[in-house]
C-alpha cells in the first residue's frame, strides 16, 4: 500500500519550453501533497504544498509563475516548470501525506529534468 | 524554527553488523512526529520508522529501531545485522505544523556504505 508514481521520470526539454510532471497516489487518496526539489548530493527543498482543490502554498523563495501546480483530484497533483532554463535543471520529488494520522509522506521516484 | 541536525555526513560498516546514526533536533514544540527516510541510489525514498514523540516507547520495525530521547532531543536509528542493500542516504526528518499546514524538516543526510 501507500505507492506513489510520477511521471515521467525523465525528461529533457530545451530552453523556453514548459514541462509537466505527474504525480499519483496509486492506492490511496491524498488530500495532500508536496513538491521538492533535489540537488545533487544535498537534502530536499519543499517547493510547494499542494491541497486538492486549493491553491497551492508555495515556500519562500519558489516561483509561483514559473512553477505552476494543480491538484485536481485526490489522486493527481501536476507541476508545471514553465519557460525552463538551464538553471531549473534538478531532480523533481513529490509525495503524498499517508492516512495514518501522523503525517508521514510517502514519495514518489522522482523526475529527473534537464534542460538544455 | 525547527531544525534537524545530522552530524555524520559519511558511515561504513561491514555487513552483518550493527550501525547507529545520529539525529538531534530543536524544537519547543511538545506533540510532533519523526522520521527515518532511506534513498538508495534509485533516489527512490523510502520510510523506513516513524516515531511519535508522546510514545516513551521506542519504535522498531525489524532490523530497524530508534533512540529516541525526548529531553536531549536526540533520534538515533539502530540498523542491525547489515545488508548490502542497506547502502543509501539516510534522511532523519521532524514533522513540523503550523497554521493548519504540515511540513517534514529534513536533515542533510547521512551517506551509509554497507561492506561485504
Amino acid at each position: 500500500g501507500a505507492v506513489v508514481s510520477q511521471h515521467p521520470s525523465r525528461v529533457i526539454c530545451k530552453s523556453g519550453t514548459s514541462v509537466k510532471i505527474e504525480c499519483r497516489s496509486l492506492d490511496f487518496q491524498a488530500t495532500t501533497m508536496f513538491w521538492y526539489r533535489q540537488f545533487p548530493k544535498k537534502s530536499l527543498m519543499l517547493m510547494a504544498t499542494s491541497n486538492e482543490g486549493s491553491k497551492a502554498t508555495y515556500e519562500q523563495g519558489v516561483e509561483k509563475d514559473k512553477f505552476l501546480i494543480n491538484h485536481a483530484s485526490l489522486t493527481l497533483s501536476t507541476l508545471t516548470v514553465t519557460s525552463a532554463h538551464p538553471e531549473d535543471s534538478s531532480f523533481y520529488i513529490c509525495s503524498a501525506r499517508g492516512t495514518s494520522g501522523m503525517g508521514e509522506q510517502f514519495f514518489g521516484p522522482g523526475t529527473r529534468l534537464t534542460v538544455l | 524554527a525547527q531544525t534537524v541536525t545530522q552530524s555524520q555526513p559519511e558511515m561504513s560498516v561491514q555487513e552483518a553488523e550493527t550501525v547507529t546514526l545520529s539525529c538531534t533536533y530543536d524544537t519547543s514544540e511538545s506533540n510532533y512526529y519523526l522520521f527515518w527516510y532511506k534513498q538508495p541510489p534509485s533516489r527512490q525514498m523510502i520510510l523506513v520508522i516513524r516515531q511519535e514523540a508522546y510514545k516513551q516507547q521506542n519504535a522498531t520495525e525489524n532490523r530497524f529501531s530508534v533512540n529516541f530521547q525526548k529531553a536531549a532531543k536526540s533520534f538515533s536509528l539502530k540498523i542491525s545485522d547489515s545488508q548490502l542493500g542497506d547502502t543509501a542516504m539516510y534522511f532523519c526528518a521532524f514533522m513540523k505544523r503550523q497554521g493548519g499546514s504540515e511540513k517534514l524538516v529534513f536533515g542533510k543526510g547521512t551517506k551509509l556504505t554497507v561492506n561485504p
